[in-house]
């Protein structure tokens, strides 16, 4: 079953601009990671934000976790065609133990 | 840095075959996890196994089982094949340690099984 819902579902932008892909999930989480995917290929880590923190930052990325919302959001800054790819977050602790619940996923499609 | 390696990369299966999927995770980490994505769909979790002990279940068939050999390296076994399994399964690694969770899982590429 699904944990989370991600929005939007795809997503096309020109490089150089900012992508924000949002994240919401139902139930307690210990953290939240978002992931990578390039089509047919394995999930590439990105950042992992736990559950008593607020904002991260990894080079272009940042992202955010509201608990109290249930939701999280993943900001990629002056955007690339490279980052062209399907972007998941996931969410492990709680009930789900050590297990990754994913979302549904983000397409994002950088026009060069 | 070594990563999470699996084999074979792609697999052709008619129904009711067998198939045997592996995967070597990042040397040192305790934990195996194996998903899988079926396509257009998010990956869901099967199984994972903590210090070769089978440590968490998910919606895994019982026509699928696994295990975690001495060396850490995990196998899928999956018997009676049926066209639904056709998808991308991945195997990811994590240190777990005696603390437990809030660490990344790192997935390796993922074996296509293609059921005829």
């Amino acid at each position: 079953s699904q944990q989370g819902e991600e929005d939007p579902q795809a997503l096309s932008i020109q490089e150089g601009e900012n992508a924000t892909m949002n994240c919401s999930y139902k139930t307690s989480i210990n953290n939240l990671q978002w992931y990578r995917q390039n089509s047919g290929r394995g999930l590439v880590h990105l950042i992992l934000i736990r559950s008593n923190e607020r904002e991260k930052h990894s080079g272009r990325l940042r992202v955010t976790l509201d608990t109290s919302k249930k939701s999280s959001s993943l900001l990629i800054t002056a955007s690339r065609a490279a980052d062209t790819a399907s972007y998941f977050c996931a969410t492990e602790g709680g009930s789900s133990g050590d297990k990754l619940t994913f979302g549904t996923g983000t397409r994002l499609a950088v026009r060069p | 840095a070594a990563g999470v390696i699996q084999s074979p990369r792609h697999l052709i299966k008619e129904k009711r075959e067998t198939a045997t999927l592996k995967c070597y995770p990042i040397p040192r980490h305790d934990t195996v996890y194996w998903y899988q994505q079926g396509p257009g769909q998010d990956p869901q979790f099967l199984i994972s196994f903590y210090e070769k002990m089978q440590s968490d279940k998910g919606s895994i068939p019982d026509r699928f089982s696994a295990q975690q050999f001495s060396d850490y390296h995990s196998e899928l076994n999956m018997s009676s094949l049926e066209l639904g399994d056709s998808a991308l399964y991945f195997c990811a690694s994590s240190l777990r340690g005696a603390g437990g969770s809030n660490q990344p899982q790192h997935f390796g590429d993922g074996t296509r099984l293609s059921i005829l």
